[in-house]
Formats: C-alpha cells, sequence, structure tokens
C-alpha cells in the first residue's frame, strides 16, 4: 500500500483557520471511517488529535476539527495558535494494515 | 496513567536482526492491539504492524517477511524482531496502543534510536 498524500507544508498567522488535506484510494480513505490525525512537536511522539475522521478525544481543543469526502480527509485548525506550530500526520485502515500520511509542517507566522 | 517504555540495542549491524521490548506500566496490556511505528530522520510514520494480546497478527506488507512480534502477557510487554536490517532501517521506533478501533493509537512510548551501522 502507499502513503496517503499530504501536503509538505502549510502556514498560518494567529487567528487564522487552515486545512490540511490527506489523499488517498478506495482502498483505505475511501472506503472505512477509520482516519486519525496526528500531531508531532520536534523531538517528542506523536499525539492523537482526531479519530474515526471527526471525533476528538478527551482533552484535545474543539479547534481540531476533521471531515472525509471520498477519498480525501481533511483537519481543519481554527484560531491558530503558536503552540499548533507542528509536523501533521493523517492514517487510515486499508484493511488490516494502516498508512499514514507523508506529514504536513505547519508553520504559524 | 498508561505508560509506554522501548528498550533495546540502539545499535544493530547489517544484515542482523533488530530486537525491541515494549513495557507497558499503569494499565493491563490485555484486550488491546499493540503496535510498532517508525520514523527515520527527518521523514514520516510507517507502521510495521500489531499484535493482539491473543497473539494474532498484522504486518505492513512491505515488512511482513522480515518480521516478528510477539506478547508476554505475565510481565505486561511486548516485542519487535525485524531481521535482515539495514541502514534504510535506521530510525526512531515506537510502541502505541491501539486502543477502540484500527488507527487510534492514544498511547505511544517515548521512542528509542535504531542505528543501523558496522
Amino acid at each position: 500500500q502507499s502513503a496517503l498524500t499530504q501536503p509538505a507544508s502549510v502556514s498560518g498567522s494567529p487567528g487564522q483557520s487552515i486545512t490540511i488535506s490527506c489523499t488517498g484510494t478506495s482502498s483505505d480513505v475511501g472506503s472505512y471511517n477509520l482516519v486519525s490525525w496526528y500531531q508531532q512537536h520536534p523531538g517528542k511522539a506523536p499525539k492523537l488529535m482526531i479519530y474515526e475522521v471527526s471525533k476528538r478525544p478527551s482533552g484535545v481543543s474543539n479547534r481540531f476539527s476533521g471531515s472525509k469526502s471520498g477519498n480525501t480527509a481533511s483537519l481543519t485548525i481554527s484560531g491558530l495558535q503558536a503552540e499548533d506550530e507542528a509536523d501533521y500526520y493523517c492514517c487510515s485502515y486499508a484493511g488490516s494494515p494502516v498508512v499514514f500520511g507523508g506529514g504536513t509542517k505547519l508553520t504559524v507566522l | 496513567q498508561v505508560q509506554l517504555q522501548e528498550s533495546g540495542p540502539g545499535l544493530v549491524k547489517p544484515s542482523e536482526t533488530l530486537s525491541l521490548t515494549c513495557t507497558v506500566s499503569g494499565g493491563s496490556i490485555s484486550s488491546y492491539y499493540w503496535s510498532w511505528i517508525r520514523q527515520p530522520a527527518g521523514k514520516g510514520l510507517e507502521w510495521i504492524g500489531r499484535i493482539y494480546t491473543s497473539g494474532s497478527t498484522n504486518y505492513n506488507p512491505s515488512l511482513k517477511s522480515r518480521v516478528t512480534m510477539s506478547v508476554d502477557t505475565s510481565k505486561n510487554q511486548f516485542s519487535l524482531k525485524l531481521s535482515s536490517v539495514t541502514a534504510a532501517d535506521t530510525a526512531v521506533y515506537y510502541c502505541a496502543r491501539e486502543a477502540g478501533g484500527y488507527t487510534i493509537f492514544d498511547y505511544w512510548g517515548q521512542g528509542t534510536l535504531v542505528t543501523v551501522s558496522s
């Protein structure tokens, strides 16, 4: 299976909203509502931010939201804050294996 | 609070077998899926495989021929063996709990760097 496709980088100013896309295929993103998103700060382990396309774990800010249309999932961060600057990875079930996206570096200007 | 800790050699010679163990504390290892995920320096995440506490496994098709996972519920540990390693296997290796459903990695270890070099 191939990695999911994410933009290499996105940027936004504090207070703005950004959206990160994650494009897969009909064998992964398109077939299952099992897409999750992870935030990773440098030198740290990834942190679960969104699961099952649009659900937020306890403790994750409601500024983070997820959606899916067809073979593409999206993560939206509203009201950007400096601490949101990190790498973001999407992840999808692919019928037993799991596939990650290549990652997107978010820069808060 | 569940905690995961990876342990094992930080340096492995080419063609040898990489062996890592993940110790789970603060909760039982039972009734969950447990995964290994790796990340080469400056690159993205790659799922290696998962094991259930019954011992059933699923592996990344691209690594399947070289991967073996096992679990020891009495020690609250699970392990990874990756054979015939090359420099391309140099990465930070994470263990993680996959809870509630596939792709929900809710607890992660801090990661351990494994370098393949002679």
